[in-house]
């Protein structure tokens, strides 16, 4: 059973700061780790996903997560933040066999002040 | 990109009712998922349907669930009868393989 843990609830900053949005794992075999926003009153969008390789991986909107297999972690971070990414952003794990079902964490809400 | 729509957006039901949820996926996909999402909370996975089978669902998915998609049209999740603790937003995803898109959601208040 894969476990995700987004230990911050709430993270405030304002525009032009950095931010990293944590998400540590816990499994055993080979996982796929992805990164979803959801804006208010929408459905989750896909941000990335890590598998295998490089393991900084950057998606859209200048978003990029590193994965570390030591830490059991898969961070997200932004160098520059605009009021428009406040949003919940949702960690989420599946292991690489199965049926395509991700275990999401609890979600972080980032709040961006112009 | 690929947009999943939900019909209705909201709905409101007496307890002990019937309700459908209709999905319509990316035209493509093979892959369908339903979620819940009490509010505030995370979303919990449903059950997933590839197919036109079911191939995996949570502890979640209760008898009183049930989905189908008939010759492509819809993915529906069908709840019946409805209960208080089913009031939560349902949000549809479909995929070709990992990456999921996700509809909006319905709104479920069951009364």
């Amino acid at each position: 059973t894969q476990t995700v843990s987004q230990s911050d609830a709430h993270v405030t900053v304002f525009e032009g700061d950095s931010v990293e949005l944590r998400c540590n794992y816990s499994y055993g075999g080979s996982i796929y780790l992805s990164w979803y926003i959801q804006h208010h009153g929408h459905g989750l969008q896909f941000l990335l996903k890590y598998y295998s390789g490089n393991p900084v991986v950057q998606g859209v909107n200048g978003f990029e997560a590193e994965f570390s297999k030591s830490d059991s972690s898969f961070h997200l971070r932004k160098a520059s933040v605009h009021w428009s990414d406040s949003a919940v952003y949702f960690c989420a794990v599946r292991n690489s066999g199965g049926n395509y079902k991700p275990t999401f964490g609890k979600g972080t809400s980032l709040v961006v002040h112009p | 990109g690929p947009k999943v729509l939900q019909i209705p957006s909201h709905q409101i039901i007496d307890m002990g009712q019937m309700v459908t949820l209709n999905c319509d996926p990316v035209s493509n996909h093979l892959y369908f998922y339903w979620y819940k999402q009490i509010l505030g909370q995370q979303m919990e996975f449903l059950v997933n349907f590839y197919n036109g089978k079911v191939m995996e669902k949570s502890k979640l998915f209760k008898d009183q669930f049930s989905v189908e998609r008939p010759d492509g049209s819809y993915f529906t999740l069908k709840i019946q009868p409805t209960a208080l603790e089913d009031s939560a937003v349902y949000f549809c995803a479909s995929s070709l393989g990992d990456t999921q898109y996700f509809g909006p959601g319905t709104r479920l208040l069951v009364l």
